[in-house]
């Protein structure tokens, strides 16, 4: 259990639709990344969130927002859904300062657009 | 831009026997760190094994080890006495920092599928 809590697990909605991914990171770390893995791209680094504040972005589609909150926990928000927005949604959390930067995954939200 | 390049799509391994899964990058930074996750087809991501670029010795965890190549920039993952709990992807990472150095992103390679026979 790497500490890191993403909700759901498994997402199944249709083209078009909204959806949010929660993510709750390891006590005390202050950083939040959100990672889309998909077949065809492999792991893509989407967004990175320090303490509130954005710090920088992937290849994250203008369709998709995020946020984190006072309370560290963060937000994906995935709108006019398409097919090819199928796929495993990781948030990570980090240490930062001190550390090697090893990322702690969460299990992952896995969403099917149908 | 970095980049991580995992050559291998899939290997095969048998059972007891060492498998090498190979990682090189590019980089132009003097300051970087290697790692190797492991996902299984359970999904999550699992942490192996890290290397800084000024670490003097290859690092080792258990039947880990990172054959560490500075100038070839390769970061090779060795699993020694492999089992079949070791069936799953790997990938390797490298830190990339950002907004003056004190936060930071890992970029992944495409992973490497490796499967244990019996």
């Amino acid at each position: 259990d790497s500490g890191v809590t993403q909700t759901p697990k498994h997402l199944i909605t249709a083209t078009g639709q909204r959806v949010t991914l929660r993510c709750s990171p390891r006590s005390g770390d202050l950083s939040v990344y959100w990672y889309q893995q998909s077949l065809d791209q492999g792991l893509q680094f989407l967004i990175h969130y320090y303490n509130g504040e954005e710090r920088a972005k992937g290849n994250i589609l203008e369709r998709f927002s995020a946020q984190q909150f006072p309370d560290l926990h963060s937000e994906l928000n995935l709108s006019s859904l398409e097919l090819g927005d199928s796929a495993l949604y990781f948030c990570a959390s980090s240490v930062d300062r001190g550390s090697t930067g090893e990322l702690f995954f969460g299990e992952g939200s896995r969403l099917t657009v149908l | 831009a970095q980049k991580i390049t995992q050559t291998q799509p899939g290997m095969f391994v048998q059972e007891k026997e060492a498998v090498t899964l190979d990682c090189t990058y590019d980089t132009s930074d003097p300051s970087y760190g290697l790692f190797w996750y492991k996902q299984p087809s359970s999904g999550e991501m699992i942490f192996l094994i890290y290397q800084g670029s000024y670490d003097q010795q290859n690092a080792t965890e258990g039947r880990y080890s990172l054959n560490f190549q500075k100038a070839r920039k390769s970061a090779n993952l060795v699993i020694s006495a492999s089992q079949l709990g070791d069936s799953a992807m790997y990938f390797c990472a490298m830190r990339e920092h950002y907004s003056g150095g004190s936060n930071y992103k890992l970029t992944f390679g495409k992973g490497t599928l490796l499967t244990v026979n019996p």
